[in-house]
This record gives structure tokens, sequence and C-alpha cells, in this order.
């Protein structure tokens, strides 16, 4: 079975600087990786995802994550917080040949002025 | 595009009665999924449909049912409604071509409070 693990359900950040959310997934098969982004009373929006191509994905917002297999993580990083980007975080896993998606428990960030 | 709609957007129910919850996918998407997400949790997956049919299940017992009609569009039912069914209950449609790496698209949610 897939899974993934976010630690640390609350991250403050200060506003202008790196933001960090860790992710490692459990997987037997190569894995299908994704950030997701939930404002609000919103659903989810993707930010990006690893298909076995490039190891660097770059997203949406200025976000991008690296696909670790040595780690088996998948961390999203963005070099500096908007206000804006206050937000739950979540990652996700799924595999080739299905698509159900597998969630961590999610990234509250908290951006300070 | 109007994206991947839900309704209602709010829902209040007692226990032991009966809800359904309709999905109308993005423009273009065959598959619908459905997920609960539990306060302060991640999303869990219910169950998918393609070409009206269950495709895959997740861990969720027989009360959760669906169904996909020939527009794509889809219902999930819930019978005998149980107070931790309480969620934000979400549906992501997919054009089914990748197989595992097809980006799912998410509607905002219904939200459900069972009394």
């Amino acid at each position: 079975a897939q899974s993934v693990t976010q630690l640390g359900s609350h991250v403050s950040v200060s506003e202008g600087a790196l933001v960090l959310l860790r992710c490692n997934y459990s997987s037997s098969v190569p894995p299908y990786l994704f950030w997701y982004v939930q404002y609000p009373n919103q659903g989810l929006q993707l930010l990006l995802k690893y298909t076995s191509a490039a190891t660097l994905v770059k997203g949406i917002n200025g976000f991008e994550a690296e696909f670790k297999k040595s780690e088996t993580s998948f961390h999203l990083t963005k070099p500096s917080a908007h206000m804006s980007d206050a937000a739950e975080y979540f990652c996700a896993v799924s595999s080739r040949g299905n698509n159900r998606l597998a969630f961590g428990k999610g990234n509250q960030v908290v951006v300070i002025p | 595009d109007a994206g991947v709609t839900q309704s209602p957007t709010h829902l209040i129910k007692t226990r032991g009665q009966q809800v359904t919850l309709r999905c109308s996918p993005k423009s273009g998407h065959d598959t619908v999924s459905w997920y609960q997400q539990a306060l302060g949790q991640g999303p869990q997956f219910i169950f998918q449909y393609y070409e009206e049919e269950e495709r895959q299940r997740g861990n969720f017992p027989d009360r959760f049912s669906g169904h996909q009609f020939p527009n794509y569009s889809s219902e999930l039912n819930v019978n005998a409604l149980l107070l931790g069914d309480s969620a934000l209950y979400l549906c992501a449609s997919s054009a089914s071509t990748s197989g595992g790496a097809d980006t799912q698209y998410f509607g905002p949610g219904t939200r459900l409070t069972v009394l």
C-alpha cells in the first residue's frame, strides 16, 4: 500500500523566508507524487506533480519539489514566503495504473508579517 | 471552463438519514473520484467511477455508494448516517489517459454535518 508522511501539522514562516514542507513516501512500485494546496473553504488545487521525468519539479506560485529516491522524499520548497501562501498543503502519492490518491495529514502554513 | 462543480455546498442531516451529493466533472474528463476529508485530516479515497462503473474502492463501508451517469456526472450516496460521517466530501475529476499520472481536479466540496 502506498502512503505519505508529513511531519509537523503547523508550520510558521516569516514573510520573505524559505518555505520548506517535508514529505516522505512509502510505495512498493515507482510512485507518482503530488503537492496540493487548500485555501479556507475551498477544494484542493494542484501545485506540482512528479511523474518520473525530471526529479526537480517546478510548480505554480514559485513552488518546487525534488524527488529523491534514496531518501524516499518529495519535499516542497519556496525561496521567499508571501502572505498569500498561508494555506494547508497536502502531499499525495499514486502509482502507475492506479490513480487513487493517498494523502498525508497536511501542513497548515502560517506566514508571519 | 466551469471546472468541477459540487452541490449542495452545505448539508445538515440527522443520524440514520440518507444523503445524496452531486458532482459535475471538468469538461473533457471521464473519471470521477470521491474523497472524504474529516476536520484536520487529509482526504481519504472513497471510490472512483469510470464508464459508469465503480473501478476502485477505498476502505469505506457499503453504506457509501455511488453512481456515474452517461454525461460523466456522479452522485455519492450515504445511508444510515453516523455522527462520524460529518466531513467535507470532495469530488475530483480526471481524464483517463496516463493511468496514475492523471491530474485530478477537485471541486470545492460539500460540507456534511450529521447531528
